[in-house]
């Protein structure tokens, strides 16, 4: 039962160099979330897709694209990274409904240097 | 924006107590969860609660949504080892367009 898969689990960029991270659920789940995770500022959402074909900024959009490939798959592409960007990186997903709990992804642990 | 306060930022206990950590909001929400983040690993949904004045419980733990609707608590029963972790609540507020806020977490600490 895999649920929300991430890949890479681990990456090390230089500055400026361009990353995308995969995320792929397999419980038909029609909303899809990216999240960072940062000492003491708890989970900021990146980019959300709230179903298949659109996507809407979150808190902190900057710096960051997303890709909605299909209903399974949400992609998470930095263009031209930066340190600040180093940080755990989570991806989550769930069924419709406004108040309907969202399920994790393991990370992805991304350093800049 | 809506804000969920938890704290203290880190609680210590010893194995075999129980523990209870509230979360706050001045704004109203529709549903509150409890999730548990193990080191290196994702947030896992604890509990989750859709009702004003809800208790659910969950083997050892019991968690309540405020009747006020800007509060809940998690209580942990006769705490062991494999509780250390970080705990955060969320909760959706209302309109078409809400999102889950997260609180900052609690990271909880059990001494054997």
């Amino acid at each position: 039962n895999a649920g929300v898969t991430q890949t890479p689990k681990f990456q090390v960029l230089k500055t400026g160099q361009s990353m995308t991270l995969q995320c792929a659920q397999d419980m038909n789940h029609n909303s899809m979330y990216w999240y960072r995770q940062d000492p003491g500022m708890g989970l900021r959402l990146i980019y959300y897709s709230a179903s298949e074909g659109t996507t809407d900024k979150g808190e902190v959009p900057n710096g960051y694209n997303v890709s909605r490939l299909n209903k399974r798959e949400f992609s998470l592409r930095l263009e031209s990274a930066a340190p600040s960007q180093t940080s755990v990186y989570f991806c989550a997903s769930k069924v419709g409904g406004a108040n309907q709990p969202q399920h994790f992804g393991d990370g992805t642990r991304l350093s800049i240097l | 924006g809506q804000q969920l306060n938890q704290s203290p930022q880190s609680m210590f206990i010893q194995e075999g107590e129980d523990v209870s950590m509230n979360c706050t909001s001045s704004s109203i929400f529709n549903t509150w969860l409890w999730y548990k983040q193990d080191p290196g690993e994702g947030p896992v949904l604890l509990i989750a609660l859709y009702k004003a004045g809800e208790l659910t419980s969950n083997g050892r733990l019991t968690a309540q949504f405020g009747i006020t609707r800007k509060d809940s608590f998690l209580n942990i029963s006769a705490s062991i080892p494999s509780d250390v972790g970080i705990y955060f609540c969320a909760g959706h507020t209302t309109g078409a367009n809400s999102k889950l806020t997260f609180g900052k977490g609690i990271t909880l600490s059990v001494r054997p």
